[in-house]
């Protein structure tokens, strides 16, 4: 059973378009973080969020940690090709110090 | 400020065989930890390691171990290895007393079992 489920698993969208991914589970986290990772490169840090619905602003990036701690989305604006990359959500369990990882999003943004 | 490196980048074993990876995390954090990232399973947890000990580990079996050394270098080893164990390993390095265990990744090392 995946702890942490993103959806979709795919995405491929034209240049300018908006879009949104979800990240979900049964289990309350303590905090949640965004990755972005390109193909060949390992995941990078683009967010952390701690509070319930608390909401990040990175760019053309918006990331929302859930009231209940249990989902967070991440929206972008007006996509550009280099947004494209796999993201995953990584969360810690409450009472846990470790990351649980989703499968993540893969977005492909063509011009 | 130099990132984690992972060497090697590449590298194909056969079944049976044993490998050693290894991992140099950014100057000053002494916490690395070690992923298996397969398209099937995503990103799994496989140990971490603070200040040469061993602090958390994941569900793998005993074939998977690792280590740290003083300088907070880490290797990880796959003994008798499947054809499962193909994989991107990742190694992500984190400051020390950091509350939301933030991660710094390495690019990787890609393991091919034939």
């Amino acid at each position: 059973t995946q702890l942490l489920e993103q959806s979709p698993q795919f995405l491929s969208i034209q240049e300018g378009e908006n879009l949104t991914v979800y990240c979900n589970s049964s289990s309350v986290f303590s905090s949640l973080q965004w990755y972005r990772q390109e193909p060949g490169e390992g995941p990078v840090l683009l967010v952390t969020v701690v509070t319930g619905g608390e909401v990040k602003k990175l760019k053309r990036l918006t990331f929302q940690f859930g009231d209940a701690r249990k989902d967070s989305s991440l929206h972008i604006t007006a996509a550009q090709p280099g947004d494209t990359g796999l993201y995953l959500c990584a969360g810690i369990l409450s009472g846990y110090s470790t990351l649980t990882f989703g499968k993540g999003t893969m977005l492909l943004v063509s011009p | 400020k130099a990132g984690v490196t992972q060497t090697p980048r590449y590298l194909i074993k056969t079944r049976g065989q044993q490998v050693t990876l290894s991992c140099s995390p950014i100057s000053g954090h002494r916490s690395v930890s070690w992923y298996q990232q397969t398209p099937g399973q995503g990103l799994q947890f496989l140990f971490e390691y603070f200040s040469e000990t061993q602090r958390n580990k994941g569900n793998f079996p005993g074939r998977f171990s690792g280590r740290q050394f003083s300088n907070s270098r880490s290797e990880m080893n796959v003994s008798t290895l499947e054809l499962g164990d193909s994989a991107l390993y990742l190694c992500a390095s984190s400051f020390e007393r950091e509350q939301y265990n933030e991660q710094f990744f390495g690019p990787g090392t890609r393991l091919t079992v034939l």
